[in-house]
């Protein structure tokens, strides 16, 4: 159980396009996703916390207008990465709670690969 | 201070001892406390989590939590090379639900 999927696994796109990345809870429902990015070398750094039917949380320093976030259904969570440049090209993984208050445990999708050209 | 602090390593072990990862976090009010292993470019998988003080056992590995000196660790017994990769503690604080990640340590099992 609680398995978490993503889509695209990788993607390559030009220097000013934007690009959907789909999180997806296959087996529970999740009222929270979050969402981290994690540069080579380095830990996860989380973005957002994602609740379904309401807007997202953003983490300081992250520009809600440029990573935009939906959660649209308790199993569905996409962020969009709008006009992307070569500096935003990162391992892009999300997470999905499971459980309630002090004992919810958050379980990864396999990440996505961006590389922005 | 770092919230959540580990060793970044890497520490490396031979096939078959026990290798021991620590963690120490900030934050006296946190409430929940994980372990997450992660492969070089995979994302993290979950080992093992603990809420109460005292040991945790799951197969090969235990974790212990001693809330009173905000320290968690993770004991790997009988290491095998399929166990080198970055270990990960994370801590849920009192800030809605977000976990905070240590900078990992990896981990090495030597043949």
């Amino acid at each position: 159980g609680a398995v978490v999927s993503q889509h695209p696994s990788w993607v390559i796109c030009k220097s000013g396009t934007s690009v959907k990345i789909e999180c997806r809870s296959l087996d529970f429902q999740a009222t929270t996703m979050f969402w981290y990015r994690q540069f080579p070398k380095q830990s996860l750094m989380l973005m957002a916390t994602s609740n379904e039917g309401s807007k997202a949380t953003y983490e300081q320093g992250v520009e809600k207008d440029k990573f935009l976030i939906n959660h649209a259904s308790l199993t569905l969570s996409t962020l969009t990465v709008t006009s992307a440049h070569p500096e935003d090209s990162s391992f892009y993984i999300c997470s999905a709670s499971v459980g309630h208050g002090g004992t919810d445990t958050q379980y990864f999708g396999p990440g996505t690969r961006l590389t922005v050209l | 201070q770092k919230e959540v602090e580990q060793n970044s390593g890497p520490l490396s072990v031979p096939e078959g001892a026990i290798a021991s990862l620590n963690c120490t976090y900030s934050d006296r009010g946190s409430q929940s406390f994980f372990w997450y292993r992660q492969y070089s470019g995979k994302s993290p998988e979950l080992i093992m989590f603990i809420y109460s003080n005292g040991d945790k056992e799951d197969g090969r590995f235990t974790a212990q939590l001693n809330k009173a000196s905000q320290y968690v660790s993770l004991l790997i017994r009988d290491s095998q090379p399929s166990d080198s990769a970055t270990y990960l503690c994370a801590v849920k604080g009192t800030q809605g639900g977000k976990l905070i990640f240590g900078q990992g340590t990896e981990l090495s099992v030597k043949p």
